[in-house]
């Protein structure tokens, strides 16, 4: 099977533009999750996702936003972009929602802001 | 809260040798606990996790990980470190809310 697959690898942005992330789950998976990742804060979890509905949100402005379509691919949008949202967003898929399955992740997106 | 804790920023060891990586966890309940490893550039890669049952998790690569309750750890472990295990290692513990916790990480170099 092929792996969870994120695009674009690489993004520049300026101030107060706006961005949007893609991520394709592992066929079969149904929740996707994103976490951002930087030197400061290490990894910390943005939401999630499963069957469409966001089932989970961790605590970043409403600025960071996402869906899920049917077809269990996933966005993410961050709207008026600060210096700070340089960061490698990195998303996840599971089989399900349940605990006990591990996530499996993509590559990441590296989002500089300029 | 759910949490993990990674004491060390840097971890050092010989090819050859043994290495651990430790962590240690503060749940309330029974934790679900996980490692992951992340090479320069890279994802993270699943290496085990801990639901419950053996307190000796085995995964992938030749590591290996000890479940222990009333040291609250779960340190990382592997018999013989090869060149190629320097990396970035992340503890992880599922909260109430399915979203993974993870530790600050830890830096492992092998040096041959």
């Amino acid at each position: 099977k092929a792996g969870v697959t994120q695009t674009p690898r690489y993004l520049i942005k300026t101030r107060g533009q706006q961005v949007t992330l893609s991520c394709s789950p592992i066929s079969g998976h149904r929740s996707v999750s994103w976490y951002q990742q930087t030197p400061g804060q290490g990894l910390q979890f943005l939401f999630e996702y499963f069957s469409e509905t966001q089932r989970n949100k961790g605590n970043f402005p409403g600025r960071f936003s996402g869906r899920q379509f049917s077809n269990s691919r996933s966005e993410m949008n961050v709207s008026t972009l600060e210096l700070g949202d340089s960061a490698l967003y990195l998303c996840a898929s599971r089989l399900s929602s349940g605990g006990h399955n591990e996530q499996f992740f993509g590559p990441g997106t590296r989002l500089t802001v300029l | 809260a759910q949490s993990v804790a990674q004491p060390e920023d840097q971890v050092n060891v010989a090819e050859g040798n043994p290495l651990t990586v430790k962590c240690t966890y503060s749940v309330s309940g029974n934790p679900y606990l996980f490692w992951y490893v992340q090479y320069p550039n890279r994802g993270l890669q699943f290496l085990l996790k801990y639901i419950t049952g053996d307190n000796l998790v085995k995964g992938s690569y030749g590591f290996e990980a000890e479940f222990n309750k009333s040291q609250t750890s779960f340190h990382l472990k592997k018999p013989s470190a090869l060149v190629s295990d320097s990396a970035l290692y992340f503890c992880a513990v599922l909260n109430s809310g399915y979203a993974l916790n993870f530790g600050k990480g830890t830096s492992l170099l092998v040096t041959p």
